[in-house]
């Protein structure tokens, strides 16, 4: 099992939809979890962080964390054109271990 | 406040030759990552400095990459020699935080695109 798994995507929504974004991790003892958008051709941008169980709400980005289940999701609420990138997971145990990221492509 | 500087953006070499890197992290950032990046994958961490030391290199293909952060700031990447399945995008990162820390948030730079023909 990889340590963190992203759904595979492409994931494609209308404009002003709701787009979610899921990912499992391996490692329990993993304490800190982020959220990297990148678009095309350019570096890792961190959109969010969240480090203890429940929701965390950012502007239209909302992340939610459940360390029981081993997993965390990023919701992008009025999904826009400009949040077509592709959505990176990565948690931190003994390093920061990302996953292979998920596209997202947002239709006008 | 910059941001976390790269180069060269771009290297094109053929297969055996040698290649650096060059990262000037966040001004003050303690900790130093270099991370390859193959299209289609999550970016992998080939090494971790804290200060002027190693904490990680487990990831890093020793018998080809070396690596270095002379005095605690800049780093350089060097790949010698270079196979062609060491084309990818290097990425250089910085935090403030130390190791162990518990809000370890990474701030990257734009990137290095080596092409191994």
């Amino acid at each position: 099992q990889k340590e963190v798994e992203q759904n595979s995507g492409p994931l494609s929504v209308p404009e002003g939809a709701i787009a979610s974004l899921n990912c499992t991790y391996s490692d329990r003892g993993s304490q800190s979890f982020f959220w990297y958008r990148q678009y095309s051709g350019k570096s890792p941008e961190l959109i969010m962080s969240i480090y203890s169980n429940g929701d965390k709400e950012d502007g239209r980005f909302t992340a939610q964390l459940n360390k029981a289940s081993q997993y965390v999701s990023l919701l992008i609420r009025d999904s826009q054109p400009s949040d077509s990138a592709t959505y990176l997971c990565a948690l931190l145990g003994g390093k920061l271990s990302f996953g292979a990221g998920t596209t997202v492509t947002v239709r006008a | 406040e910059a941001g976390v500087a790269q180069s060269p953006r771009y290297k094109i070499i053929e297969k055996r030759q040698s290649v650096a890197f060059w990262c000037n992290p966040i001004s003050g950032h303690a900790t130093l990552y270099w991370y390859q990046q193959i299209l289609g994958q999550g970016p992998k961490l080939l090494i971790q400095f804290q200060n002027n030391g190693v904490v990680d290199d487990s990831q890093l293909p020793k018998d080809r990459f070396s690596a270095e952060r002379l005095k605690g700031v800049d780093s350089t990447l060097k790949i010698q020699p270079a196979k062609l399945e060491d084309s990818a995008v290097y990425l250089c990162a910085s935090s403030p935080k130390v190791q162990g820390d518990y809000y370890n948030e990474q701030f990257f730079g734009p990137g290095t695109r080596l092409t191994v023909l």
